[in-house]
């Protein structure tokens, strides 16, 4: 079935450890997105991307690196300078661009540092 | 970002009713959106509206783009227990945009 893959669904960390969450899609998409989701806030932009090898920056990415080496995977990277990392990270995909405005997601992966 | 203001922020309501939302920008969009997220899950699109004035429906629910482009509203009637998740809207500034902007969420919880 095509879709959207994360892993790993749960992730606990120590403070000053970097994480990559991974994300793949079978959707054949060209552009990929990572959200950040917080409790009572809507989704945050964190780092998108529409072609291989290119990407830019959302409205929160600071502390946040990513990659886009193959079109069907958009890694991303949680540093050590992320103030707050602590959050339910999704990963969307779309066709092309965001022309309709329907962004299909994944199940999405909790952070929780410690 | 820009932000979307979307009320109210968690309903409890008794099978059978019906339910209303609604969201506010202070921007104008030329897309508003409404999704569904479950526990543990990524949003799902409900609804998808286009052009101001126009009122969709998808089965149970209906939505509406407000007049002003600034406003949208999401109505649910006979509610299910199925019905349970975060409903968010979304607002897409113009042709080409590269993001969409999420309101808040309303948090929707059905007693049987």
């Amino acid at each position: 079935d095509g879709g959207i893959t994360q892993s790993p669904k749960y992730l606990f960390r120590k403070e000053g450890q970097n994480v990559t969450l991974s994300c793949e899609q079978n959707l054949n998409h060209d552009a990929m997105y990572w959200y950040r989701q917080d409790p009572g806030q809507g989704l945050r932009l964190i780092y998108y991307s529409q072609i291989v090898n290119d990407f830019q920056k959302g409205d929160i990415a600071e502390g946040y690196s990513v990659s886009r080496e193959k079109k069907e995977s958009f890694p991303l990277t949680v540093t050590s300078a992320q103030k707050n990392p602590t959050a339910f990270y999704l990963c969307a995909s779309t066709p092309g661009d965001l022309g309709t405005g329907e962004l299909f997601f994944g199940e999405g992966s909790r952070l929780t540092v410690l | 970002g820009q932000q979307l203001n979307q009320s109210p922020q968690s309903m409890f309501i008794q099978e059978g009713e019906d339910v209303s939302m609604n969201c506010t920008s202070s921007s104008i969009f030329n897309t508003w959106l409404w999704y569904k997220q479950e526990p543990g899950e990524g949003p799902v699109l409900l609804i998808a509206l286009y052009k101001a004035g126009e009122l969709t429906s998808n089965g149970r629910l209906t939505a509406q783009f407000g007049i002003t482009r600034k406003d949208s509203f999401l109505n649910i009637s006979a509610s299910i227990p199925s019905d349970v998740g975060i409903y968010f809207c979304a607002g897409l500034p113009l042709s080409g945009a590269n993001n969409l902007f999420f309101g808040t969420g309303t948090r929707l919880t059905v007693i049987p």
